[in-house]
C-alpha cells in the first residue's frame, strides 16, 4: 500500500524567509511524486513533480522538491516565501508496482507567511 | 478556456435526497478521478474512468454511482444522501499514463441537512 505522511499541520515563516514544507512517502516499488497547493475555496493547483532524473525539481512560483530515496522524502522548498504563498499544500505519491493510476495524498500543511 | 469544470459549484440539500455533480473537461485527457474532501481538508480517492470504463472504486458505499457518457464527462450522482456526505468533491483528469499529472476542478461543496 502507498501512503504519504506531512508531519507539520501548519508552518509559519516571515516574507522573504526560506519555506520548507516536509513530505515522506511510502511505496513498495518506485514513487512519482507530486506537490499541489490549494487556495482557500478553490480546486487544487499543480506545483511540480518528480518522475525520474535529477532529484532536484523546479515548478511554478519559484517552488522546488528534492527527492531523496534513502530518506524517501520529497519536500517542497522556496527560498523567499510571499504572502501570497500562504495556502495550504498536499503532496502526493503514485506507486508504480500499484494498478491504475491512483494517487494518494498526504494529509496537508497549511502555510502561513506572515509580512 | 481550457480546463476541468464542474457543476454545480455549491449544493445544499435535506438528507434522503438524491443529487448528481456533473464534471466536464475539455484537456483531451482520456482518464478522469473523483475525490472527497472531508471538513478535515483529507482528500481521497472515490472513482476513476478510463474511456468510460471504470478502473477505481475505493470501497466508495454503493449510494455513490459514477456515469461517464464519454470520456470527457464524468458524473457523479448520490442517492438517499446522508449527513457524512457532506463534503468538497472534486473533479480531476489525466491522460492515462503513469506519468502524467491530475488537473482538478474547482470543487463541489455538497452540505447535508
Amino acid at each position: 500500500a502507498q501512503s504519504v505522511a506531512q508531519p507539520e499541520d501548519q508552518v509559519n515563516v516571515a516574507e522573504g524567509n526560506p519555506l520548507t514544507v516536509k513530505c515522506t512517502y511510502s511505496v513498495s516499488g518506485n514513487p512519482y511524486l507530486f506537490w499541489y497547493v490549494q487556495y482557500p475555496n478553490r480546486g487544487l493547483q499543480f506545483l511540480l513533480k518528480y518522475i525520474t532524473g535529477d532529484n532536484l525539481v523546479k515548478g511554478s512560483y519559484g517552488f522546488e522538491a528534492e527527492f531523496n530515496k534513502s530518506q524517501t522524502s520529497f519536500h517542497l522548498k522556496k527560498p523567499s516565501a510571499l504572502v501570497s504563498d500562504s495556502a495550504l499544500y498536499f503532496c502526493a505519491v503514485r506507486d508504480l508496482a500499484a494498478a491504475g493510476n491512483k494517487l494518494t495524498f498526504g494529509g496537508g500543511t497549511r502555510v502561513l507567511v506572515k509580512p | 478556456d481550457t480546463a476541468v469544470s464542474q457543476t454545480p459549484k455549491y449544493l445544499v440539500t435535506q438528507m434522503g435526497n438524491d443529487k448528481s455533480i456533473k464534471c466536464e473537461q475539455n484537456l483531451g485527457h482520456d482518464t478522469m478521478y473523483w475525490y472527497k474532501q472531508d471538513s478535515k481538508k483529507f482528500l481521497k480517492i472515490m472513482f476513476s474512468y478510463n474511456n468510460k470504463e471504470l478502473i477505481i472504486n475505493e470501497t466508495v458505499p454503493n449510494r455513490f454511482s459514477p456515469k461517464s457518457p464519454d470520456k470527457a464527462h464524468l458524473n457523479l450522482h448520490i442517492n438517499s444522501l446522508e449527513l457524512g456526505d457532506s463534503a468538497v468533491y472534486f473533479c480531476a483528469s489525466s491522460r492515462r499514463t503513469r506519468q502524467e499529472t491530475q488537473y482538478f476542478g474547482p470543487g463541489t461543496r455538497l452540505l447535508v441537512l
